[in-house]
């Protein structure tokens, strides 16, 4: 089993659709998580970093359920822009490396 | 904005010649992970660099792979020799790292790797 998963997807969604993923990590000492985007052929770009509480940014909202182990992110009212590959990121302790998920690629449609 | 940099963007090769790609962080950044991104799946940490020192080796297949940051700032990977299953995009990234927060990793537009 892998340390992170990630649903693969694609997820395809009209424009104006809620779309969620999820994302479960094994080691429960993480204690740093975070989604990225990737556009095709690009680098990962930071997206928004996980609280314990729940944090928002616009139409993005990220959750963490550390009885569970894992992470989501809710986009709301998608957009074409938002096409690409979401990839969770999981760190254990400050210091530690960053496990990533094999993402999860959203194609938005008109 | 600061960037991270990095060279070349692209390099195709023949099976067992040497590579080498180059890496430099956010002015600042202590912190240097090198990551090999197959195409469908996430990025794995080859190595992580604190200043010049080595923090993290482990997933390094050290038999044909080589990284050096030597004076704490930029950093080169280097494969020799390299096989087919290396072609990868390979990821530089670089943090602040600063006690206390989130530490938040920035990612360079990586280097395309063919292996032929």
């Amino acid at each position: 089993r892998k340390e992170v998963e990630q649903d693969p997807g694609p997820f395809n969604v009209p424009e104006g659709a809620t779309v969620a993923f999820n994302c479960t990590y094994s080691n429960s000492a993480s204690q740093s998580f975070f989604w990225y985007r990737q556009d095709c052929r690009k680098e990962p770009k930071l997206l928004m970093s996980v609280y314990s509480s729940g944090n928002e940014d616009g139409r993005f909202t990220a959750q963490l359920n550390r009885a569970s182990q894992y992470i989501s992110l809710l986009i709301r009212d998608s957009k074409l822009s938002d096409s690409a590959t979401y990839l969770c990121a999981v760190k254990v302790g400050n210091a530690g490396k960053s496990t990533f998920g094999d993402g999860t690629t959203l194609t938005v449609k008109p | 904005e600061a960037e991270v940099a990095q060279s070349p963007r692209y390099k195709i090769t023949e099976k067992s010649q040497a590579v080498a790609f180059w890496c430099d962080p956010i002015s600042g950044h202590a912190t240097l992970y090198w990551y090999r991104q197959i195409l469908g799946q996430g990025p794995e940490l080859l190595v992580q660099f604190q200043d010049e020192s080595v923090v993290d080796d482990s997933q390094l297949p050290k038999d044909r792979f080589s990284a050096e940051r030597l004076k704490g700032v930029d950093s080169t990977l280097k494969i020799q020799p390299a096989e087919l299953g290396d072609s990868a995009m390979y990821l530089c990234a670089s943090s602040l790292r600063l006690a206390g927060a989130v530490d938040t990793q920035y990612f360079g537009p990586g280097t395309r790797l063919t292996v032929l």
